[in-house]
């Protein structure tokens, strides 16, 4: 089945010390987005990508980035975790048509210690 | 910009009871619409989409209807099970070419048995 793949699950990481999410995908899809989502809020757009173009929200803190090295990875680098970034992060795609709907991998839950 | 408002949570209620989730929008153009439902620990899964006006969306006996004249595209389902219990929100995806998708806040439902 195709689906969106995101590693780890859980990821617990110090404060202040770099980590990488990854999230692959099996759609083919163009669009890639990253969500943070807190206590089953709605999830929050950080960043997506048109195939390598990279569209960043204007509140998306310069602490995240993102990756995109081909179309079935995209990458999310938080350089410098603080306690405020522990939440579940979401990977999503789209096959960029306006019917398209998101599909979501099942998250990863990042802990900051 | 567009956004999308739901009714706040929780909603409790017992094991056959008929469930509405309010939902209402403003956007600019015609965007489509969806329910997703979250599961603890996981991803948002796709419940059902609309595409335009009057289209009924449905899937594992919930339903909703794309309503223009009244912005809305509420949630029912005529009778809950326990395995309904999850959070479900409702969104939108922006006509304006932007491959955005808006969420509302998420309405979280617990059925008893």
């Amino acid at each position: 089945d195709a689906m969106v793949i995101q590693n780890p699950r859980y990821q617990v990481t110090q404060f202040g010390k770099p980590v990488t999410l990854s999230c692959s995908q099996t759609l083919n899809h163009n669009v890639m987005y990253w969500y943070q989502q807190k206590s089953s809020q709605a999830p929050k757009l950080l960043f997506h990508y048109y195939d390598k173009d990279f569209n960043n929200e204007a509140d998306t803190p310069d602490n995240f980035q993102s990756r995109r090295p081909n179309t079935s990875f995209c990458f999310l680098d938080i350089r410098s975790p603080g306690l405020g970034d522990a939440a579940m992060y979401l990977c999503a795609t789209s096959s960029a048509t306006g019917a398209s709907p998101l599909h979501f991998g099942n998250g990863t839950r990042l802990t900051v210690t | 910009g567009d956004s999308v408002t739901q009714m706040e949570g929780p909603v409790t209620l017992s094991e056959e009871a008929f469930l509405t989730i309010n939902c209402t929008y403003t956007a600019t153009g015609y965007p489509s619409l969806f329910w997703y439902v979250q599961y603890p620990g996981e991803g948002l899964q796709l419940l059902l989409k609309a595409t335009k006006a009057d289209d009924k969306g449905s899937n594992k006996g919930f339903e909703a209807t794309y309503r223009k004249e009244t912005t809305s595209f509420h949630l029912e389902k005529g009778s809950v099970q326990v395995s309904d219990s999850a959070v479900y929100f409702c969104a939108l995806s922006e006509s304006s070419g932007t491959y955005k998708y808006i969420f509302g806040t998420g309405t979280r439902l617990k059925v008893l048995a």
